[in-house]
């Protein structure tokens, strides 16, 4: 099972920041949460990940919480071309790594 | 640098045919994995290969292989194709197992099974 929950889909207003949250309250301690998005069935696009820390880069900044049970994935000027199913996961290591995939937040981007 | 790549790109086979799919990570990269992706299931972990060596499997009959190359491209096989088994394939790489390490994901095998 996935260990992060998502809300199914989410709107915004082109040029206004997109915030899509995530839930991941069982992750370990050396666990990293990752973004991705999927464009209407192209691979999934990396966007960014972290551990503890604020991270940004040119996509898109990540917010994590303090106790890392949630985090944030900020768009701060969404387009239209950002409408897309976005992905936050755990991947979680078991000798090897795996990368369970929930269903995702549904970005819907309005002019 | 070239991204992941993936062949083919569409497919068509006939129920209880095998078929075998082919991925090249980028180039530096030895990790590789595999999922499915089927509008009813999502995408699904099939399994996770690093240094030739399968170190993680999804849950997926055994009809599913795969392999790794000593240059880190790998194939993955299904055996006696079902029509459930129609989905998008894709291939994704990593320079390193460690946590922390960017995956990316190439275009995908579209297989349609009739």
């Amino acid at each position: 099972d996935a260990k992060t929950t998502q809300p199914p889909s989410m709107d915004c207003a082109e040029g206004r920041a997109a915030n899509l949250p995530c839930n991941h309250s069982t992750i370990s301690g050396n666990e990293y949460v990752y973004w991705y998005r999927q464009i209407h069935s192209q691979g999934p696009q990396y966007i960014i990940h972290g551990l503890k820390n604020n991270e940004t880069n040119e996509m898109a900044s990540l917010i994590i919480t303090e106790d890392r049970k949630s985090s944030t994935l900020i768009l701060p000027h969404a387009t239209l071309r950002d409408t897309a199913v976005y992905y936050c996961i755990v991947r979680v290591y078991t000798g090897g790594f795996k990368t369970i995939f929930g269903a995702g937040t549904r970005l819907f981007v309005k002019a | 640098k070239a991204g992941v790549t993936q062949t083919p790109r569409y497919l068509i086979k006939t129920r209880g045919q095998q078929v075998t799919l082919s991925c090249s990570p980028i180039s530096g990269h030895r990790s590789v994995s595999w999922y499915q992706q089927t509008p009813g299931q999502g995408l699904q972990f099939l399994f996770e290969y690093f240094s030739e060596t399968q170190r993680n499997k999804g849950n997926f009959p055994g009809r599913f292989s795969g392999r790794q190359f000593s240059n880190s491209r790998s194939e993955m096989n299904v055996s006696t194709l079902e029509l459930g088994d129609s989905a998008l394939y894709l291939c994704a790489s990593s320079p390193d197992p460690g946590q922390g390490s960017e995956q990316y994901f190439g275009p995908g095998t579209r297989l349609t099974v009739t």
